[in-house]
């Protein structure tokens, strides 16, 4: 069974400057897919960034970046110069069941920005 | 471009109410359809998925039945509605086994 784990409920960060989330994760795919998204007070789920797990080299979208370590299970993200904008709830996720492209979520970390 | 929409937005319904919300989506062909419920401070729960017309999969039994119409449209219904069925429901789309996109939810409170 596919599981995601994040273990910071809630971090805190000042504006410019950087954060990282985590994220593990168990899948027995063995073709799969990890994201974040992230979800502001309007509650829409928005996609930040995606990683094929194929690939070594780690995902990078603007000021968003993961680190990938598919031994260890482990997927984070990294937020360089932290804006207001990005306080939100943020969820990892994992395909599973092949082509039907079903998500498991983590249970989310609540980020809040200082300015 | 794609989208997707959702309504109501928000839905204030009485227990034992029937439920329709519905889902459509813009812009692609034959896509995977999801249904999920979000409880208040807490994760995404799938609910259902389709990935044709008439071919919907439960992921969790319980009070609600989803139905897909047509190509783009789904259906998430409840012939009578239960305080537990509370909540935030979103729609999201797929092609293949990639990145799902969301719909701007619907805020459902059963009194």
């Amino acid at each position: 069974a596919q599981t995601v784990t994040q273990s910071q409920p809630e971090m805190s960060v000042q504006e410019a400057e950087t954060v990282t989330l985590s994220c593990t994760y168990d899948t027995s795919e063995s073709d799969y897919y990890l994201f974040w998204y992230k979800q502001p007070p309007s509650r829409q789920m928005i996609l930040v960034i995606r990683q094929e797990a194929y690939k070594q080299q780690n995902a990078t979208e603007n000021r968003f970046s993961v680190n990938f370590q598919k031994a260890a299970k482990s997927f984070s993200l990294k937020i360089s110069d932290s804006q207001l904008g990005d306080a939100a709830m943020y969820f990892c996720a994992t395909n599973y069941g092949g082509s039907q492209g079903n998500l498991i979520f983590g249970k989310g970390t609540k980020l809040s920005v200082k300015p | 471009s794609q989208t997707i929409h959702q309504w109501p937005a928000t839905l204030v319904q009485p227990v034992g109410s029937p439920l329709s919300l519905e889902c459509t989506v813009e812009g692609t062909s034959n896509p995977n359809l999801y249904w999920y419920r979000q409880a208040a401070g807490r994760g995404l729960q799938l609910l259902f998925y389709s990935v044709g017309i008439g071919q919907i999969s439960s992921e969790v039994p319980q009070n609600l039945s989803a139905s897909r119409p047509q190509d783009r449209q789904f259906i998430l219904s409840s012939k009578k509605l239960l305080l537990s069925d509370s909540g935030f429901y979103l729609c999201a789309w797929s092609v293949g086994h990639g990145e799902q996109y969301f719909g701007p939810g619907t805020r459902l409170t059963v009194t």
